[in-house]
């Protein structure tokens, strides 16, 4: 069966340009989230969809970053006037349910952004 | 504020012997999920064990356990019968009530060694 899918897996950018990066959940799940991941470090929440409704959005680190669900499947989490420290991993995940503490994450292989 | 904290920046295990990484937690939630995320160098998360804070039971998935102790905040894993394809970062991490972002560690980067 299809997991959870991301592109491109691999993105350089230079300073200054805008990117946008794309997560396929697996079908049917309603939860969508974005996680970046520095290198050496553990993932850091981003964002989080439940179906189109964007409800959290307190890990975005500054305004040159913005997501969308607009039909509540396919998300893109786009970057603009990116800057070196946005060079990292980004990982989206799924989950069949509604957000609760014991809903499990399915994620993708992630696309790793260079920023030169 | 929630908070994952694994001491362990790399461990070695030698073929078939078991292996224990910790983990310890910071949450004021009585409620709250720990996970554990195996990530190998091909980057993706997979999942491996989960723990509620109400089971009463350690869980356990074939050759993983979770070392649930709620009085110390601790939530290690233990692999048995360690595998060379067990070679991989390990992450620790926390959902608490409302269950929308999940508090990953640092990770624990594991070398299974002949």
């Amino acid at each position: 069966g299809a997991g959870v899918s991301q592109s491109p897996r691999y993105k350089v950018a230079k300073r200054g340009q805008d990117v946008a990066l794309r997560c396929d959940p697996i079908s049917g799940h309603v939860s969508l989230f974005w996680y970046q991941q520095a290198l050496g470090q553990g993932p850091e929440f981003l964002t989080y969809f439940q179906n189109e409704a964007q409800l959290d959005k307190s890990g975005l680190p500054s305004d040159r970053f913005f997501a969308e669900r607009p039909e509540g499947s396919v998300s893109t989490l786009k970057i603009q006037r990116t800057q070196q420290e946005d060079s990292a991993v980004y990982l989206c995940a799924s989950s069949s349910e509604v957000a609760w503490e014991g809903n499990e994450q399915f994620f993708g292989p992630g696309t790793r952004l260079t920023v030169l | 504020a929630q908070k994952i904290t694994q001491t362990q920046p790399g461990m070695f295990v030698q073929e078939k012997e078991a292996v224990t990484l910790d983990c310890t937690y910071d949450t004021s939630d009585p409620s709250y999920g720990l996970f554990w995320y195996k990530q190998p160098s091909s980057g993706e998360m997979i999942f491996l064990i989960y723990q509620g804070s109400y089971d009463q039971q350690n869980a356990t998935e074939g050759r993983y356990s979770l070392n649930f102790q709620k009085a110390r905040k601790s939530a290690n894993l233990v692999i048995s019968a360690s595998q060379l394809g067990d070679s991989a970062m390990y992450f620790c991490a926390m959902l608490t009530g409302g269950g929308n972002k999940l508090t990953f560690g640092t990770g624990t980067q594991l070398k299974v060694e002949l």
